[in-house]
């Protein structure tokens, strides 16, 4: 079983729509979460941490629950400048574990 | 701060070549990672270290891989000989514990 999974997509929505992608992991002595964004032909780049209690940045709303070891992020009023890879990421006190990411592709 | 920064961007070598990756992490980062990312296997952790000392290597495929950390801000990702599967983008990120990656723009590797 990979540490972290997630459905690989991809996603392809008009836009303004909602989307949500989930992630779930294995090891429950995880402490730290984040969502990444990677544009093609581009590296990685955070987009937000998640936190126990959720948190949201504009548009994006990132959820924890710990009990279950899942995660998600959803999108609201999709935009085409939207469309990556979104990589669900867990980590120990340093190393970090990056899912295979979950691609989305928004159309007008 | 400028990044991390990697060099070359590019790489096109010949099976049995050495190929040297090079990177420099932001100033006061404890930690460099090296990852190697491809369409089939997604981003691999190769090697990571924390204060120049290598940690965890078990992600480096074999012994024709070896990496150093001669200081704070240089690190290097070598390959001797080169081989076909070989190709793929290399990352650099640094961090500091418990903090998110910061990546470099990536080596793009390809082995002929």
């Amino acid at each position: 079983r990979k540490e972290v999974e997630q459905d690989p997509g991809p996603f392809n929505v008009p836009e303004g729509a909602t989307v949500a992608f989930n992630c779930t992991y294995s090891n429950s002595a995880s402490q730290s979460f984040f969502w990444y964004r990677q544009d093609c032909r581009k590296e990685p780049k955070l987009l937000m941490s998640v936190y126990s209690s959720g948190n949201e940045d504009g548009r994006f709303t990132a959820q924890l629950n710990r009990a279950s070891q899942y995660i998600s992020l959803l999108i609201r009023d999709s935009k085409l400048s939207d469309s990556a890879t979104y990589l669900c990421v867990v980590g120990g006190y340093n190393k970090l574990i990056f899912g295979a990411g979950t691609r989305l592709a928004v159309h007008p | 701060d400028a990044g991390v920064i990697q060099s070359p961007r590019h790489e096109v070598t010949e099976m049995g070549q050495e190929v040297t990756l090079r990177c420099k992490p932001i100033s006061g980062h404890n930690s460099l990672f090296w990852y190697r990312q491809t369409m089939m296997r997604g981003l691999e952790l190769l090697i990571y270290f924390n204060n120049n000392v290598p940690i965890d290597d078990s992600g480096m495929p074999e012994d024709r891989f070896s990496a150093k950390m001669p200081n704070a801000s240089f690190s290097t990702l070598k390959i001797q000989p080169s081989e076909p599967r070989d190709s793929a983008v290399y990352f650099c990120a640094s961090n500091n514990p418990q903090e998110h990656y910061t990546f470099g723009s990536g080596t793009r590797l390809t082995v002929v």
